[in-house]
């Protein structure tokens, strides 16, 4: 079993959807939970942060994590078209100054 | 502007032709990585660096060398390249809450 899985996609959604991505985890020394949107041509960047369990919002984006599950989502609701891009999600067993294990990535795909 | 940077954005070589691609930032950042991206294998680490003078073999090192002489750069070195390392490169830098990372680099290896 990989240490990170995601699921693979891709996904498409009309606009205005609400989208669910999610990954599991089997390694219990995981207390960062982070979701990383890279747009087509670009590095990574930082979407959510999470420390431990918990829900975390930011304006359309709830990140959520249940370390009992070993189970992390991210929601995007009200999806626009500039939503568009691949989403990963990285986990660490310290601060995000050590090393990351990454999903392997979803690709989403917001229809207008 | 705070930013990771990396040069070339775009290479194409042939087999066993040493080649640098450089990596820097400017936000003063003490930790480092090179990642390889691939479909279907993800963001994988091929090295890191905690500070100047300490780096350390992340998942898939094989092939690849790094240095870290001062702490802004942070060169990833491909002595011999072959095809099998043809991918997309991303350096990053991190603070306690967050890696930044770099344009990537797509490197081709004939």
């Amino acid at each position: 079993q990989k240490e990170v899985e995601q699921d693979p996609g891709p996904l498409s959604v009309p606009e205005g959807a609400i989208v669910s991505l999610n990954c599991t985890y089997s390694n219990s020394a995981f207390q960062y939970f982070m979701w990383y949107r890279q747009y087509s041509r670009k590095g990574p960047e930082l979407l959510m942060y999470t420390y431990s369990s918990g829900n975390k919002e930011d304006g359309r984006f709830t990140a959520q994590v249940d370390k009992s599950s070993k189970y992390i989502s991210l929601f995007i609701r009200d999806s626009q078209p500039s939503d568009s891009a691949t989403y990963l999600c990285a986990m660490s067993a310290r601060r995000a100054n050590s090393k990351l294990t990454f999903g392997k990535g979803i690709t989403l795909s917001v229809r207008p | 502007e705070a930013q990771v940077t990396q040069n070339p954005r775009y290479l194409i070589t042939v087999t066993g032709k040493k080649l640098t691609v450089t990596c820097s930032q400017n936000m003063n950042h003490e930790y480092m990585s090179w990642y390889r991206q691939d479909p279907g294998l993800g963001l994988r680490q091929i090295y890191y660096s905690m500070n100047v003078e300490v780096t350390d073999k992340g998942d898939v090192p094989e092939g690849y060398k790094v240095s870290r002489k001062e702490k802004r750069n942070f060169p990833l070195i491909l002595e011999s390249p072959s095809p099998n390392q043809t991918s997309l490169y991303f350096c990053a830098s991190a603070d306690y809450n967050e890696q930044f990372f770099g344009p990537g680099t797509r490197l081709t290896v004939l």
